[in-house]
């Protein structure tokens, strides 16, 4: 089975702290990663791809390590509205094909 | 505005009776996609579409039933065999579908319950 894994949390973190994320696939054939944020009982919404050179969004930077299987999000300078569940999403289908499969999520709470 | 709408937000389903979501998009996308989450569970694909009048089946198609007969609509029915319906429906989209970095467009989710 292929699998994507991450820790549930909570991670609970004061506003202005800096908290990453892990996430680890199973198959190397991954060529597409994402991670997608999801408040409670709402909708995932995308926050970011995961490129193979890592990327920065603001206070987002996610990374991508293709020899260990995982990728990471780091959340610099937290916020009290980044609290929220961070799912890790792979398409581990291989080019050109599509089977999406989703972490979990990690939940985060931002505390005043 | 462009979206994706699920109807309706909340529903109930007596036992031994069908139920069925609906989903509209109008974003011009080619796939659609329906999930169910669990709580503390990740999304699980039911069945997916990449075109009109054709489907495939997710990882638990099983007591779901889904047509495609238009582009804008994928609705999901919840037959009377699926012993545990509950759960929080969600309906996807992307543009082309089969495309390895393709992102997905949600709708606001259909929370399912049994009475």
């Amino acid at each position: 089975r292929k699998e994507v894994e991450q820790d549930p949390g909570p991670f609970n973190v004061p506003e202005g702290a800096t908290v990453a994320f892990n996430c680890t696939y199973s198959n190397s054939a991954s060529q597409s990663f994402f991670w997608y944020r999801q408040d409670c009982r709402k909708e995932p919404k995308l926050l970011m791809s995961v490129y193979s050179s890592g990327n920065e969004d603001g206070r987002f930077t996610a990374q991508l390590n293709r020899a260990s299987q995982y990728i990471s999000l780091l959340i610099r300078d937290s916020k009290l509205s980044d609290s929220a569940t961070y799912l890790c999403v792979v398409n581990q289908g291989g080019a050109g094909s599509y089977q999406l499969t989703f972490g979990k999520g990690t939940k985060l709470s931002v505390i005043p | 505005d462009g979206g994706i709408t699920q109807s309706p937000k909340y529903l109930f389903r007596k036992e031994g009776q069908n139920v069925t979501l609906s989903c509209e998009q109008n974003l011009n996308h080619d796939a659609m996609y329906w999930y169910r989450q669990d709580p503390g569970q990740g999304l699980r694909l039911i069945y997916y579409s990449q075109i009109v009048n054709d489907f495939q089946k997710g990882d638990i198609a099983e007591g779901y039933s889904v047509s495609r007969e238009k582009k804008e609509s994928f609705p999901l029915t919840v037959t009377s065999a699926q012993k545990n319906p509950t759960a929080f429906y969600l309906c996807a989209s992307s543009p082309r579908g089969g495309s390895f970095n393709e992102k997905l467009f949600f709708g606001s989710g259909t929370q399912l319950s049994v009475l």
